[in-house]
């Protein structure tokens, strides 16, 4: 089915590893999303590209490192994993500019990190 | 800068009953984009109405609705006829000012739903 696979579902890691989360998603979409979601906190942005070649940071980039390796893929390092960083993770893509609901987002499945 | 509150942290409702959800956003910008999704317990996020700032009228899919509104700042959900299945959380989102690539969405910080029968 046509979407955004994250890989992997689930990670536990040890305080001070280093993992890298994959994203990639198959709709032709410009742009890609990291978020966090932790709970009574909603989503959280945590890096974004806008369009391939592109990274910014969102709103809780500390800690957290993204490679927009190429149109369909979107990666988030974790380069010295810490407890805090305990959390799910959502990959996101949308087509970018325009408006309507043509333009939404696609979510993949997450990814479920812990760090202990 | 833009904001969505959901303030209701926990709902209950009796099957085939209708329930609101509500959502107040704060945003300068003319043009935006309201989103509500569902997060069933499996975790994926389940895309369930849009309401574009310029719509002129309420945005309805199937069993929800959107009351939208633009004075007040307000985007409440509605489900009509609830049902077991929809027992979840529920976020709503806003895109940011403007339509240019990589404008993301902001997130409020959900409320669960509870559905009994």
């Amino acid at each position: 089915n046509a979407g955004v696979t994250q890989t992997p579902k689930f990670q536990v890691l040890k305080t001070g590893q280093s993992m890298t989360l994959q994203c990639a998603q198959d709709m032709n979409h410009n742009s890609m999303y990291w978020y966090r979601q932790d709970p009574g906190m909603g989503l959280r942005l945590i890096y974004y590209s806008a369009s391939e070649g592109t990274t910014d940071k969102g709103e809780v980039p500390n800690g957290y490192n993204v490679s927009r390796l190429n149109k369909r893929e979107f990666s988030l390092r974790l380069e010295s994993a810490a407890p805090s960083q305990t959390s799910v993770y959502f990959c996101a893509s949308s087509e970018g500019g325009g408006t309507g609901k043509r333009y939404g987002y696609t979510f993949g499945s997450g990814t479920r990190l812990t760090v202990v | 800068a833009q904001k969505i509150t959901q303030t209701q942290p926990g709902m209950f409702v009796q099957e085939k009953e209708a329930v609101t959800l509500d959502c107040t956003y704060d945003t300068s910008d003319p043009s935006y984009g309201l989103f509500w999704y569902k997060q069933p317990s499996s975790g994926e996020m389940i895309f369930l109405i849009y309401q574009g700032s310029y719509d002129q009228q309420n945005a309805t899919e199937g069993r929800y609705s959107l009351n939208f509104q633009k004075a007040r700042k307000s985007a409440n959900l509605v489900i009509s006829a609830s049902q077991l299945g929809d027992s979840a959380m529920y976020f709503c989102a806003m895109r940011g000012p403007g339509w240019k690539a990589g404008t993301a969405l902001i997130f409020g910080k959900g409320t669960t739903l509870s559905v009994s029968s």
